[in-house]
């Protein structure tokens, strides 16, 4: 069936390093994937979006490029803040159908 | 825009209570909409999906009887936890999407979650 794996976290970073949170899937169809963030508390914002190979999302400074061949989804940040403390969810969603399928959830925790 | 509303974002209630959540699309027709539940420090599980104006197509191991949900309207869904015990207490979230057609991958925007308490 389909799945998403992320990494485990937690992942814990000090201001402005550089982020890569690793996401892979399983798919039967041809997926649009997602990058969503929590805050917490709150509940899931959309980050970014990408669907279709080789398309990249961006937003906020992060992004993440769609890779068929890798069948990943891998979310990056440059220069991380202490704002982006928050826990990420990869997803994906196949054409036609209305379920988004989730990943675990990726914890990440910034410090000054 | 996209913005979904959640009502409440906490209750707390006695055993025995039933208990109903809110879940508003503020400036979209939301044709579907999701309702999650989410255990601390886990992903999200979803529970149901509800089409306006149809019965709402529950999960496996979900109760239909004791989550009720109800999709009126474009711009409403409710999700009833009834007679609530405190094994159900959670972190409960909705989403909505909308336009476009089933097939149209139109992106789920979420509410910002109800916690639920039962004491």
């Amino acid at each position: 069936g389909d799945s998403v794996t992320q990494m485990e976290g937690p992942v814990t970073l000090s201001e402005e390093a550089f982020l890569t949170i690793n996401c892979t899937y399983t798919a039967t169809g041809y997926p649009s994937l997602f990058w969503y963030v929590q805050y917490p508390g709150e509940g899931l914002q959309l980050l970014l979006k990408a669907t279709k190979a080789d398309d990249k999302g961006s937003n906020k400074g992060f992004e993440a490029t769609y890779r068929k061949e890798t069948t990943s989804f891998h979310l990056e940040k440059g220069s991380v803040q202490v704002s982006d403390s928050a826990v990420y969810f990869c997803a994906l969603l196949i054409q036609g159908a209305q379920k988004l399928v989730f990943g675990q959830g990726t914890r990440l925790t910034i410090n000054p | 825009g996209a913005v979904v509303s959640q009502h409440p974002s906490w209750v707390i209630c006695k055993s025995g209570t039933s208990v109903k959540i809110e879940c508003r699309s503020l400036d979209f027709q939301a044709t579907t909409m999701f309702w999650y539940r989410q255990f601390p420090k886990q992903s999200l599980m979803l529970m149901a999906t509800s089409n306006e104006g149809s019965k709402a197509t529950y999960e496996q191991g979900v109760e239909k009887d004791k989550f009720l949900i109800n999709h009126a309207s474009l711009t409403l869904s409710t999700l009833t936890v009834t007679s609530a015990h405190p094994e159900d207490s959670s972190f409960y979230i909705c989403s909505a999407s909308g336009g476009g057609g089933q097939g149209s991958n139109q992106p789920q925007h979420f509410g910002d979650g109800t916690r639920l308490s039962i004491l």
